[in-house]
């Protein structure tokens, strides 16, 4: 299974944006990047995913290297409510398909949001 | 809300003693997974079902776990003679054929004293 690394913990400012690393130096070709987050005693949250090319939604921008091997989560106005671990995942496909798959957690990356 | 629900959201029981959470998917979706979480990792992949059949299965899962999808709708995840060990949050997340996401649950805290 492709592994990640993520700092342990990170600090931004309200209003601010996060920018999160993560690398996955021996992903595949094939293989998804995913972003959950997890706040105190929840499942974890869905946010953003990619395969090559930078993906934007209403959480959040993903931008990945061109080589693939690692990534940035960016939160463009990170607010109180944005203090959660943030996973950075590497999908593993269980077929060729892709409709068939786990994600592997890590440890995480602690965002702590400071008014 | 995400629409994955599991119960119970805490179990307090005795080692040796078996325990049986649930997790209702959301109602289209046909894959399921069980994931464990202990205090500060991440989620660990336990067990996979599309539909009523169970693909995969860590390799790290003991045989006192025992996980059943029987209508391919709701499950359950049964875990025998528990041990002190076993003291973790249990998720359930679930997946539909068109999403790329997975959905989870709250979870069931089980607490083995």
């Amino acid at each position: 299974d492709a592994k990640t690394t993520q700092p342990p913990s990170m600090d931004c400012a309200e209003g601010r944006a996060a920018n999160l690393p993560c690398n996955h130096s021996t992903i595949s070709g094939n293989e998804y990047v995913y972003w959950y987050r997890q706040i105190h005693s929840q499942g974890p949250q869905y946010i953003i995913h990619g395969l090559k090319n930078n993906e934007t939604n209403e959480m959040a921008s993903l931008i990945i290297t061109e080589d693939r091997k690692s990534s940035t989560l960016i939160l463009p106005h990170a607010t109180l409510r944005d203090t959660a671990v943030y996973y950075c995942i590497v999908r593993v496909d269980f077929n060729s398909g892709g409709s068939n798959y786990k994600l592997t957690f890590g440890k995480g990356t602690l965002l702590t949001v400071n008014p | 809300d995400t629409g994955v629900s599991q119960d119970p959201r805490h179990k307090i029981t005795k080692r040796g003693q078996n325990v049986t959470f649930r997790c209702d998917p959301i109602s289209e979706h046909n894959r399921l997974y069980w994931y464990r979480q202990t205090l500060g990792q991440g989620p660990e992949f336990l067990t996979y079902f599309q539909n009523e059949a169970q693909l995969e299965k860590s390799r790290l899962l003991s045989d006192r776990f025992s996980a059943e999808r029987p209508k391919g709708s709701f499950s359950t995840l049964e875990i025998q003679r528990t041990e002190q060990g076993d003291s973790a949050m249990y998720l359930c997340a679930s997946l539909g054929g068109a999403w790329t996401e997975a959905f989870f649950g709250q979870g069931t805290r089980l607490t083995v004293v």
